[in-house]
């Protein structure tokens, strides 16, 4: 069974444009979760996505936004950057029972100048 | 908000079994606990889960005490593939409250 993937893998933009992520969960999962991993803050729980709807959010401006298709891929979208964006997204997958276990995709690493 | 506390860093000689020892005081109920490891600049990947007693798989065994206020991840006999960042996770897949901390950072030497 193919993993969660996400593109682009490698992003750079500049301070107050926008970027789109992609994730696409293991087929068969219905909850992704989006993460937000950098040295000083470690990783910290963007939102979660369970059949196309927000089922939970962390604590992140209304700058980063998220959403879901119908078959389940997800997308984070980030308005008018800042340097402290730069970071490397990851998103997650799992059943969507709070006692699954969620498996990570290997990241896209944005880079915000 | 059940955070956790890990060793910053541990190194250990290859071929030995490793114990990291996580604390988390406020595990709630419904909580599990889960263990990650990451290499740097790539997703974390997962190594096992358990809610109580023993759990083991084939890469690793948790044990998790009566009270459930810490857990201790083992890897038997390491190898210098190990070296990485090893993460205790105690919660719900997919809350907000699902607290990463810091890790340990396991080096792993010849």
């Amino acid at each position: 069974k193919a993993g969660v993937t996400q593109t682009p893998r490698y992003l750079i933009k500049t301070r107050g444009q926008q970027v789109t992520l992609s994730c696409s969960p293991i087929s068969g999962h219905r909850s992704v979760s989006w993460y937000q991993q950098t040295p000083g803050q470690g990783l910290q729980f963007l939102f979660e996505y369970f059949s196309e709807t927000q089922r939970n959010k962390g604590n992140f401006p209304g700058r980063f936004s998220g959403r879901q298709f119908s078959n389940s891929r997800s997308e984070m979208n980030v308005s008018t950057l800042e340097l402290g964006d730069s970071a490397l997204y990851l998103c997650a997958s799992s059943l969507g029972d709070r006692k699954e276990t969620q498996y990570f995709g290997p990241g896209t690493r944005l880079l915000v100048l | 908000l059940a955070k956790t506390t890990q060793p910053i860093s541990m190194d250990s000689y290859e071929g030995q079994e490793v114990n990291i020892t996580c604390s988390h005081n406020n595990i709630a109920t419904n909580d599990y606990i889960t263990w990650y490891q990451q290499f740097p600049s790539q997703g974390p990947r997962f190594i096992i889960q358990g809610y109580k007693t023993k759990v083991t798989n084939e890469v690793a065994s948790l044990f998790i005490p009566a009270d459930r206020k810490s857990s201790t991840l083992s890897l038997p006999r390491v190898s210098l593939s190990d070296t990485a960042v090893y993460y205790c996770l105690v919660g719900q897949t997919g809350a907000n409250n699902l607290f990463f901390g810091t890790g340990t950072r396991l080096t792993v030497i010849p």
